[in-house]
């Protein structure tokens, strides 16, 4: 089976603007997660994507939303962009969404806001 | 909420040698899960082992053992006959059934594996 994977890899935004994230879960897997990765706050949960209803959500402003289609790829927007935005994204996928599941991790995408 | 603490920033072990990773986590909740994932410099998270909550047997996975301790809420990562391919950060990271697939992560250890 293929991994997770995510587009684009890298990404160099300007302050203010919006950006648009993909993920594609492994075949069969209904759940997708997403996660920032940042030195200074570490890991921290965005939200999840089950059957395409958000199913939990991070402390995050508004401006990070996301969906999930019909074929459970999932993408997540952030608008108006700021310097503290720049961070590793990371998309997990695993097949039900529940606790005891191990999460699939994707390679992430390194997003820079300059 | 649920929180996990990880307060070794940095380990390091000769090669083929045993290190020991450290975790505590604080949770109100009976049923839960508990894993280690890793980290290498491609960043891929990669996870190590799980540890389920209601079993008192801990996990072990080749070179890869816990040391599961409900009561005192700690849960450690021994990891034996230590390789180069090793190296990576490590993190200890919680989930229960009301979460989803919810993560909460600790602040992760880097391990540094000298030849």
């Amino acid at each position: 089976k293929a991994g997770v994977t995510q587009t684009p890899r890298y990404l160099i935004k300007t302050r203010g603007q919006q950006v648009t994230l993909s993920c594609s879960p492994i075949s069969g897997h209904r759940s997708v997660s997403w996660y920032q990765q940042t030195p200074g706050q570490g890991l921290q949960f965005l939200f999840e994507y089950f059957s395409e209803t958000q199913r939990n959500k991070g402390n995050f402003p508004g401006r990070f939303s996301g969906r999930q289609f019909s074929n459970s790829r999932s993408e997540m927007n952030v608008s108006t962009l700021e310097l503290g935005d720049s961070a590793l994204y990371l998309c997990a996928s695993s097949p039900r969404g529940a606790g005891d599941y191990e999460q699939y991790f994707g390679p992430g995408t390194r997003l820079t806001v300059t | 909420a649920q929180t996990v603490t990880q307060s070794q920033p940095e380990m390091s072990v000769q090669e083929a040698e045993t290190v020991t990773l450290s975790c505590t986590y604080d949770t109100s909740e009976s049923d839960y899960y508990l894993f280690w994932y890793k980290q290498p410099p491609s960043r891929q998270m990669i996870l190590v082992i799980r540890q389920e909550a209601y079993k008192q047997q801990n996990a072990t996975e080749n070179r890869f053992s816990v040391n599961f301790q409900k009561a005192a809420k700690s849960f450690s990562l021994k990891i034996s006959d230590s390789q180069l391919g090793d190296a990576a950060m490590y993190f200890c990271a919680y989930s229960s059934p009301k979460g989803g697939s919810r993560l909460t992560f600790g602040e992760g250890t880097q391990l540094t594996v000298n030849p």
